[in-house]
């Protein structure tokens, strides 16, 4: 166990619908990172948060958004929906800067 | 141009024997880390091991052991005494010290097949 928690494990919802991701980062750990794995992209890294404020961006589409809580928790939200959407997406979270980040299980989400 | 290469698409080992996974990296950051991770056909990313850029020694966990040479800008996992539970995808990552994140930045991966 990474001590990541992500929820939901599974979620299977129509194009054009929007969907929350959640993830409660391992304790007193302050980044978390949010990253999408497609079988034709590998891991792509979309957007990191820093005690709640957006560290640095990858390869988010402006159809996705995430915030980062005062509690530390983290949430991707992701709009209007496609089918190319379907893939698993992680949340990672690290203590320093060049540390090991450790994952939690991932969204498997699957758009029809 | 690639930050993180793995030429080593798919690999086949005999239990038991030792397995080499090919890594090279790009940066011209001083100060760097160097990642693997396993990812199992469950799906779960688990960190294996870690190297950092001014470590003299390379480091081990247990039958995973890093050979980092940095002049060749190279980190190689060798896992040794393969298992039948070794069989998994295997992501070289590499942190860098600098800049506005430090994100870790993904090879794309080599899919390990242990033979009984």
């Amino acid at each position: 166990d990474s001590g990541v928690t992500q929820t939901p494990k599974h979620l299977i919802t129509a194009t054009g619908q929007r969907v929350t991701l959640r993830c409660s980062p391992r304790s007193g750990d302050l980044s978390v990172y949010w990253y999408q794995q497609s079988l034709d992209q590998g891991l792509q890294f979309l957007i990191q948060y820093y005690n709640g404020e957006e560290r640095a961006k990858g390869n988010i589409l402006e159809r996705f958004s995430a915030q980062q809580f005062p509690d530390l928790h983290s949430e991707l939200n992701l709009s209007s929906l496609e089918l190319g959407d379907s893939a698993l997406y992680f949340c990672a979270s690290s203590v320093g800067v060049l540390t090991e980040a450790f994952f939690g299980q991932g969204t498997r989400l699957t758009v029809v | 141009a690639q930050k993180i290469t793995q030429t080593q698409p798919g690999m086949f080992v005999q239990e038991k024997e030792a397995v080499t996974l090919d890594c090279t990296y790009d940066t011209s950051d001083q100060s760097y880390g160097l990642f693997w991770y396993k990812q199992p056909s469950s799906g779960e990313m688990i960190f294996l091991i870690y190297q950092g850029s001014y470590d003299e020694q390379n480091a081990t966990e247990g039958r995973y052991s890093l050979n980092f040479q940095k002049a060749r800008k190279s980190a190689n996992l060798v896992i040794s005494a393969s298992q039948l539970g070794d069989s998994a995808m295997y992501f070289c990552a590499m942190r860098e010290g600098q800049g506005a994140g430090n994100m870790l930045t993904f090879g794309g991966g080599t899919r390990l097949m242990v033979k009984p």
